[in-house]
Order: C-alpha cells, then structure tokens, then sequence
C-alpha cells in the first residue's frame, strides 16, 4: 500500500516551453502533497506544499509563477514548470501523506526534467 | 527552524560489520525525525520515525535510531551490514521554519554507505 506515482520519470524540453509533472497516490487519498527538488548528488529541497481544493504555500525563494501547483483531487497534484530554462533542469520529487495526517510521506520515484 | 546536521557525507564499512550514520537536529520544538534511504534509479524510502513516543526506534531491515535530547542526536546504526544496504540515507526532520508549510520536510545533505565485500 500507500504508493505515489509520477508522470513523466523522464523529460526533455527545450529552453521557454512549459512542463507539467503529475503525482498521484495510487491507493489512499491525500490531501496534502509536497513538491520537492533534488540537485545531481545533493540533498532534497522543499519546494511548496500542495492541499487539496486550495492555493499552495511555497517555500521562501521558490517563484509561485514559474512552478505553477495545482491540487485539483484527492489523489493528483500537478506541477508545472513554465518558461522552462536550463537551470531549472533537476529532479523533482512529490510526496503525498494519507488524510487525516502528514506524519509519514510516501515518496514518488522522481521526474528528471532537462530543458535544452 | 528546523535544520538536520549530517556529519558524514560518506561511510564505508566491511560487509558483516556495525553501521553507525550520524545526524544531529536542531528544532525549536519536539521535534518529528526520519531516516529515509535511496537507493540509485529508486525512490524514497522510509527507514524509521521518531514521533515522541519510544526513544529507540526499530525500523525495517535491521536499522534502529536512538533519539537524544541531550546530545541533540538522532544516530542510525545497524549490527551488521548487508551489500544491498549500499545507499544514499538522508536523516530528515518535520517542518522547515521558512514560510511554508509546516509539515514539509527537512533534509540533510544525505551520507552515501559504501559497503566493502
């Protein structure tokens, strides 16, 4: 139980188009979804913080208008990253908790995005 | 805000001997603490947590954390090393203090586990 999927694991655009990355929980509902961002051999970073039926929080330097959250459903949030340019090429990770508590998050495998 | 302190970015041991990763919090509450591991092409897993509740926690595949309040520490160990315990673990605290959410996590900067043969 409790898995998270991600779509695509992999994409490759070019500099100023736009990427959307889903994250589904496959078999509970969550209303709260994280967005995470994971540089080559370093550490994960909190991107925002999604809930269902409402605006994200972003996290202090993050820009709300170039990764665009939205949390439509209990099982899918969907990350989009517009005007992609080269540095925003990373991974990024979502991670969902089931309702009623975020005391565990269920990791996606990660979407590695490149923009050329 | 909440920050985790890993002191080893890497730690290599001999296949059959004891594990120890260090990490060190700093919370300005009690805090929630995790150990997650990743593994290469893999997503994140869940180790153990430390919600409050038992000092030592028991989490799968043999690993245990012992959470200090005085030395601020969270250590993982292990008894004895298994090959495929070779790894990416990242010691991880609740909250981040930076204006966001207060449930996202916080990680640190992750201790690579080389396991020789």
């Amino acid at each position: 139980g409790a898995v998270v999927s991600q779509h695509p694991s992999w994409v490759i655009c070019k500099s100023g188009t736009s990427v959307k990355i889903e994250c589904r929980s496959l078999d509970f509902q969550a209303t709260t979804m994280f967005w995470y961002r994971q540089f080559p051999k370093q550490s994960l970073m909190l991107m925002a913080t999604s809930n269902e039926g409402s605006k994200a929080t972003y996290e202090q330097g993050v820009e709300k208008d170039k990764f665009l959250i939205n949390h439509a459903s209990l099982t899918l949030s969907t990350l989009t990253v517009t005007s992609a340019h080269p540095e925003d090429s990373s991974f990024y990770i979502c991670s969902a908790s089931e309702t009623g508590t975020t005391d565990t998050q269920y990791f996606g495998p990660g979407t590695r995005l490149t923009v050329l | 805000a909440q920050s985790v302190t890993q002191l080893d970015s890497h730690v290599s041991v001999s296949e059959g001997t004891p594990v120890l990763l260090r990490c060190n919090y700093s919370s300005s509450y009690s805090p929630s603490l995790f150990w997650y591991v990743q593994h290469p092409n893999k997503g994140l897993q869940l180790l153990l947590k430390y919600t409050s509740a038992a000092t030592l926690v028991k989490g799968i595949n043999g690993f245990e954390a012992e959470f200090k309040k005085s030395e601020t520490s969270f250590h993982l160990t292990k008894p004895s090393a298994h090959m495929s315990d070779a790894a990416e673990y990242f010691c991880v605290v609740r909250g981040t203090g930076s204006g966001g959410g207060a449930d996202g996590l916080t990680f640190g900067k992750g201790t690579h586990l080389i396991i020789q043969p």
